[in-house]
């Protein structure tokens, strides 16, 4: 079965600090990785995917997320945290051996609070 | 581009009225609609699946006869809420995908419902 954990409810970081937010996956394929963001009673913005190549992807907002396979991992980093980058994120993964379309299997969020 | 856009943003209604929810696709054609239900700080609950011109597919425990969805064209899909209830209070976020793109997910702003 497909799952995604998100082990912090909640991170807390300085501006101007670097920023993790931790995702780890099980799929009984090979793994698409996404990272979406949500602000207060908004829907979720997409904030990068991997699905196959380097395995450091670079998303929006100047977030990146590294894929490791060995660990089953897919953290979000961003060098410099801003305090407008304070929001819900959520880890979401699909297997690949699924058909195209099938719904993402979402962790349960986390939420970054960036403190000026 | 990808723009998906939801009506209402917010809604109030009594007990045992019906409300329905739009979700649009604004600049491509959605191979694949998701509807999903989010309580507050928890993570996205998938409801069913959507395909155009076919009748969608509920994930376990949710009613379809509750939850009617319709996906009339490649630009729209419904959820009509029946006979709602306080417990049926919640944030609808709907989501689709691209023929030229089925591994990204974009997602519409959301619908606060509110079942006085």
């Amino acid at each position: 079965a497909q799952s995604v954990a998100q082990p912090e409810d909640q991170v807390n970081v300085a501006e101007g600090n670097p920023l993790t937010v931790k995702c780890t996956y099980s799929v009984s394929g090979n793994p698409y990785l996404f990272w979406y963001v949500q602000y207060p009673n908004r829907g979720l913005q997409f904030l990068l995917k991997y699905i196959t190549g380097d395995n450091l992807v670079k998303g929006s907002y100047g977030f990146e997320a590294e894929f490791n396979k060995s660990q089953t991992s897919f953290h979000l980093k961003k060098p410099s945290a801003l305090v407008s980058d304070s929001a819900l994120y959520f880890c979401a993964v699909r297997d690949s051996s699924k058909r195209a379309g099938t719904a993402l299997i979402f962790g349960k969020g986390t939420t970054l609070s960036v403190s000026s | 581009g990808a723009v998906v856009s939801q009506h209402p943003s917010r809604v109030i209604c009594k007990s045992g009225t019906s409300v329905k929810i739009e979700c649009r696709s604004l600049d491509f054609q959605a191979t694949t609609m998701f509807w999903y239900r989010q309580f507050p700080k928890q993570s996205l609950m998938l409801m069913a699946t959507s395909n155009e011109g076919s009748k969608a597919t509920y994930e376990q425990g949710v009613e379809k006869d509750k939850f009617l969805i319709n996906h009339a064209s490649l630009t729209l899909s419904t959820l009509t809420v029946t006979s709602a209830h306080p417990e049926d209070s919640s944030f609808y976020i709907c989501s689709a995908t691209a023929p030229a793109n089925t591994d990204t997910q974009y997602f519409g702003p959301g619908t606060r419902l509110t079942v006085l």
